[in-house]
């Protein structure tokens, strides 16, 4: 079975700085998907990036960009010049390549603080 | 596009009552997605639909759960005789179709408190 960790529950950073958030997974699948999930308090998860694991370039989103190190199975987040909206849960989801089994298995979140 | 929809947005009740949630996915979106969310913890797939058929169902989904998506629009999950450790949120997304690189768009979810 598929296992995604994230070791760092909490996180802060102060406005117009970036910071790195961890994430590691472990499975036997050589194609597969990995995404980081943004959910502001009280509102909906929403989708911030993807990474196929076939490719690879790492994936960039404005101020968002991964660094995937398929071999160590490592996908950390970087945000870049933070914001105040960035505050918020963020998770890492893994979700396989082909076949039916098409949920996400997600990690158990890092909450990120931006302070002032 | 109006999103995912989740109704109720919170529910309270006793331990041992039914109670039902519904879905309404987005416009076109032919696959439902179920997860569970307890506090402090990543969401937890649940089970989901392609259209009216349900392909997967968690081991989390024990025969008190039970979900239907009978036209393939707006799904309900129903769980009866309700137990303290089913106070979560409960999250409802859904993809346009198949593949993996699909992005999976999530509703507000519905937080079930049991009393």
């Amino acid at each position: 079975a598929q296992t995604v960790t994230q070791s760092q529950p909490e996180m802060s950073v102060q406005e117009a700085e970036t910071v790195t958030l961890s994430c590691t997974y472990d499975t036997s699948e050589s194609d597969y998907y990995l995404f980081w999930y943004k959910q502001p308090p009280s509102r909906q998860m929403i989708l911030v990036i993807r990474q196929e694991a076939y490719k690879q370039q790492n994936a960039t989103e404005n101020r968002f960009s991964v660094n995937f190190q398929k071999a160590a199975k490592s996908f950390s987040l970087k945000i870049s010049d933070s914001q105040l909206g960035d505050a918020a849960m963020y998770f890492c989801a893994y979700r396989k390549y082909t076949g039916t089994a098409s949920k996400l298995t997600f990690g158990t979140g890092t909450r990120l603080q931006v302070t002032l | 596009d109006t999103g995912v929809s989740q109704n109720p947005r919170h529910k309270i009740t006793k331990r041992g009552q039914n109670v039902t949630f519904r879905c309404d996915p987005i416009s076109e979106h032919n696959r439902l997605y179920w997860y569970r969310q307890t506090l402090g913890q990543g969401p937890e797939f649940l089970t989901y639909f392609q259209n009216e058929a349900q392909l997967e169902k968690s081991r989390l989904l024990s025969d008190r759960f039970s979900a239907e998506r009978p036209k393939g629009s707006f799904s309900t999950l129903e769980i009866q005789r309700t137990e303290q450790g089913d106070s979560a949120m409960y999250l409802c997304a859904s993809s346009l179709r198949e593949g993996a690189d699909q992005p999976q768009h999530f509703g507000d979810g519905t937080r079930l408190s049991i009393l």
